[in-house]
């Protein structure tokens, strides 16, 4: 597609469920990034692909989420044991290289609600 | 602490009216972006400042980077309600992370 792509765009789960989150980028963008934006907090980065490796996991806030990144190209974000503080839009961007100068294509987000 | 720093937080003006907002740090960048997010919409880029003392225009909006590299503004003449949404900066600071961090944003509403 010509843009990014998230799914689902909206996800309820019970506290204490898995839930994955999916990120389609643009074609031929190495570099992915996953964001979560709470409201007045800004986005916070959680981790960052160039091609499948991770070179920074420093933003994932604990052990219950992990991601992948596969051929280069679709990457998922997972949260096991979700908790109510996880609620938040998950955001994923793409760019053509790890530079700041190239600019982020970001996706719509998935609205993650816990209850 | 936020590395960057932008305000005012939030904003309501009537269209037609003039507007600016700061996005600041103590810390010197490479070079700083501004992104608009309406909402359910993730942020979308609308420009990347570079040099010192640059501007940038873009039809209605005027992007400014300090002579210092630490800070930028955004000015928006005649606004109108399609302007309204959350305004970004974003940087990654010069000889640190490439990894760019956003400051909360100026969320602006523009009545008709």
């Amino acid at each position: 597609g010509a843009g990014v792509s998230q799914s689902p765009s909206n996800k309820v789960t019970e506290k204490g469920k898995d839930v994955e989150l999916r990120c389609d980028p643009i074609s031929g963008h190495t570099a992915l990034y996953w964001y979560r934006q709470s409201l007045g907090q800004g986005l916070e980065f959680l981790i960052y692909f160039q091609g499948n490796s991770a070179p920074d996991k420093s933003g994932l806030p604990s052990d219950r989420f992990s991601a992948e990144r596969t051929g280069g190209s679709v990457s998922t974000l997972t949260i096991q044991r979700t908790q109510q503080e996880d609620s938040a839009v998950y955001l994923c961007a793409s760019s053509l290289g790890q530079a700041i100068n190239y600019g982020y294509t970001f996706g719509s987000g998935t609205r993650l609600t816990v209850v | 602490t936020q590395l960057l720093e932008q305000s005012p937080q939030f904003l309501s003006i009537q269209e037609g009216e003039n507007l600016t907002v700061y996005c600041n740090s103590s810390s010197v960048f490479s070079s700083l972006q501004w992104y608009r997010q309406e909402p359910g919409e993730g942020p979308v880029l609308l420009v990347t400042v570079v040099t010192g003392g640059e501007v940038k225009k873009l039809k209605r909006l005027t992007f400014q980077f300090g002579d210092a590299r630490k800070d930028s503004s955004l000015h928006i003449t005649a606004a109108q309600p399609g302007d309204t949404g959350l305004y970004l900066c974003a940087g990654a600071p010069s000889g640190g992370s490439y990894i760019p961090t956003f400051g909360r944003g100026t969320s602006l509403i523009v009545h008709p």
